[in-house]
């Protein structure tokens, strides 16, 4: 069974400033997708990034980039100029598609940004 | 283009009871799953419709059951209600086979005392 791992209960980073939130997984499977979900207080689930796993190049979404290393199951989400608006919980989730489509969620690391 | 409504948005209900929660999906969608979140927990997946059937379930008892109408909206039921229960409820919408495209409602917080 697949298992989604975020080690960061909470992260904190100033306005303006980069931050790296973690994320492993596991798997025996060789294809399947990478989320970032972001969940702000409103209380729904945005998705922030997708990576699919037969492609090497690292996602990347405006200021939202991953860094995704497959031999180590890792999966890592790097914020840059931080807003104010960024501050939310943030879930890493995995899927292996066309055959069960369900996601699987960490239990979410939960972001600060400062003034 | 409206995304996923679900309603009631907040919920009391007392152990023992029975609980009903609507979804809405995105339109252009036709596949519905539904999510229990616990509080400090990421979401669990409880089962998906598509086609007016259960395509998948998780690891829920019998007493969580759902349906799917021809309009392609989605109830989920609680009976025997536990204070265990108590979660954020989430339903997400896609269309396959980019079942990858999920989106997301706002929930029902549901409290069962």
């Amino acid at each position: 069974a697949q298992t989604v791992t975020q080690s960061q209960p909470e992260m904190s980073v100033q306005e303006a400033e980069t931050v790296t939130l973690s994320c492993t997984y596991d798997t025996s499977e060789n294809n399947y997708y990478l989320f970032w979900y972001k969940q702000p207080p409103s209380r729904q689930m945005i998705l922030v990034i997708r990576q699919e796993a037969y492609k090497q190049q690292n996602a990347t979404e405006n200021r939202f980039s991953v860094n995704f290393q497959k031999a180590a199951k890792s999966f890592s989400l790097k914020i840059s100029d931080s807003q104010l608006g960024d501050t939310a919980m943030y879930f890493c989730a995995f899927m292996k598609p066309y055959n069960t489509d369900k996601l699987i969620f960490g239990t979410g690391t939960r972001l600060q940004v400062f003034p | 283009d409206a995304g996923v409504t679900q309603s009631p948005t907040h919920l009391i209900k007392t152990r023992g009871q029975q609980v009903t929660l609507r979804c809405s999906p995105k339109s252009g969608h036709d596949t519905v799953s539904w999510y229990q979140q616990a509080l400090g927990q990421g979401p669990q997946f409880i089962f998906q419709y598509y086609e007016e059937e259960e395509r998948q379930r998780g690891n829920f008892p019998d007493r969580f059951s759902g349906h799917q109408f021809p309009n392609y909206s989605s109830e989920l039921n609680v009976n025997a209600l536990l204070l265990g229960d108590s979660a954020l409820y989430l339903c997400a919408s896609s269309r396959p086979p980019e079942n990858y495209g999920y989106t997301f409602g706002s929930g029902t917080r549901l409290t069962v005392v």
